[in-house]
Parts: structure tokens; C-alpha cells; sequence
């Protein structure tokens, strides 16, 4: 089956700084999503993104099928954007998580 | 904005009781999962369920493990003689389509001691 791998496992910011996230998958995909997983376990919706770029705020996401990959970038970065953070890409009506980038931001 | 809604939000379980863990999908979605994560690890596909019969199902999800859509709205998990490596948190999602974005519930978490 289809491999999700996202980088880096781990990321430690500075309030006010960027990040890009990145996640790799082994084969081709109807779709992709990423998800910001809070302290509570919620997890809440980025992006529905099965190619191109979207923004939502100070959230952005690009994806490029061909080359299999999709990035998340997070810009000015706050607190409240600490957690987990999957891509899943969606195989055959399914989605395939990958093992997550876990952001924290220090004030 | 419609939300898949799960209940209960947590539960503790004796080993070896069964459990049902209960979700109400976005009302004009058809297609229906169950999704489980343990503490630390990834989140992990159990089950699919679409027109009133499983679609895909892992090999995680074995005869323990069963689901239903007993009317209109509801759809349920039921784990038969739960097991301590059951503990988990438990996503219920549903999509209008099979290949849409898919929208989560809040989880149930689930500890069996």
C-alpha cells in the first residue's frame, strides 16, 4: 500500500517565526489533507488540497502530485498553532496518515 | 457549519466487556469510517462503510470489531471482549464522496484497564 512519510518528526519554534512541513507519498492519490491535531486529540481540517496552492490566513499548503509531495508552510507563527500535524493522502476512498510533524512554539 | 458529533468522549472499560462507541456522520455524507489512533502513534484506517455494507476493511479491524448504521443517522463501532491494547482514541469521519474531503468527529477515547 501507499507509504506517507512527513518531515521533520520534530520542530521547535520561536513565537513569530516559519516553518515548512513537508510529507512524501509513494504513489498517486485522489486527494490529500492536512490536519492540525490540538492538545485534546481533535483533529481539525487544514486543507483539502489534491494539487496546487491554498491559503487559509497565516497557513499555506502546496501540493504537487506529479512529484508526489505536498507542503504546509506556517508563517508568523503563534502558540496556539502547537501540536500535531498530519498529512493524509486519500487512496481509494481511504486515507493514509503519515506518523506527523510535532510543532512546538515558545513564547 | 455540520459537524460529525461522537459519543461517549471517553470511556473506561473493563478487559473482556464489549463496548459501543457511537457517531452521528454529516447528514447528506454516504460514506462512513472508523479511524483509531493509540497514544503517540499515528492515526490508523480501521473501517469503511458505504450504501449499508463495509466497503475496505484493515487487517486491524478482525471479528472483534464490528459496525452498523441501525437507522438514519447513527453509526457504531462495537469492540466484543475488549483487550488492553484496545486503548485508543476512535475517529469517526464521513465524506459526501469516496474520494472528497473527509470530515472527523472529536474522538472517543477509549481505556480499557
Amino acid at each position: 500500500g501507499i507509504q506517507v512519510e512527513q518531515s521533520p518528526p520534530d520542530l521547535i519554534l520561536q513565537e513569530g517565526a516559519n516553518s515548512t512541513l513537508r510529507c512524501n507519498f509513494s504513489d498517486s492519490v485522489n486527494n490529500l489533507q492536512w490536519f492540525h491535531q490540538n492538545p485534546w486529540g481533535q483533529l481539525i481540517n487544514l486543507f483539502y488540497i489534491p494539487s496546487g496552492t491554498k491559503q487559509n490566513g497565516r497557513l499555506s499548503a502546496t501540493t504537487v502530485a506529479t512529484e508526489r509531495y505536498s507542503l504546509l508552510y506556517i508563517s508568523s507563527s503563534q502558540t496556539t498553532d502547537s501540536g500535531v500535524y498530519f498529512c493524509a493522502a486519500n487512496q481509494g476512498g481511504k486515507l493514509i496518515f503519515g506518523q506527523g510533524t510535532e510543532l512546538s512554539v515558545k513564547p | 457549519e455540520p459537524e460529525v458529533t461522537q459519543t461517549p468522549s471517553h470511556q473506561v472499560t473493563q478487559m473482556g466487556q464489549e463496548v459501543i462507541l457511537r457517531c452521528v456522520p454529516i447528514s447528506n455524507h454516504l460514506y462512513f469510517y472508523w479511524y483509531r489512533q493509540i497514544l503517540g502513534q499515528k492515526v490508523e484506517f480501521l473501517v469503511s462503510f458505504y450504501n449499508n455494507e463495509i466497503s475496505e476493511k484493515s487487517e486491524i479491524f478482525d471479528d472483534q470489531f464490528s459496525v452498523e448504521r441501525p437507522d438514519g443517522s447513527n453509526f457504531t463501532l462495537k469492540i466484543r471482549s475488549t483487550k488492553l491494547e484496545d486503548s485508543a482514541m476512535y475517529f469517526c469521519a464521513s465524506s459526501p464522496t469516496g474520494g472528497g474531503t473527509i470530515y472527523f468527529g472529536e474522538g472517543s477515547w477509549l481505556t480499557v484497564v
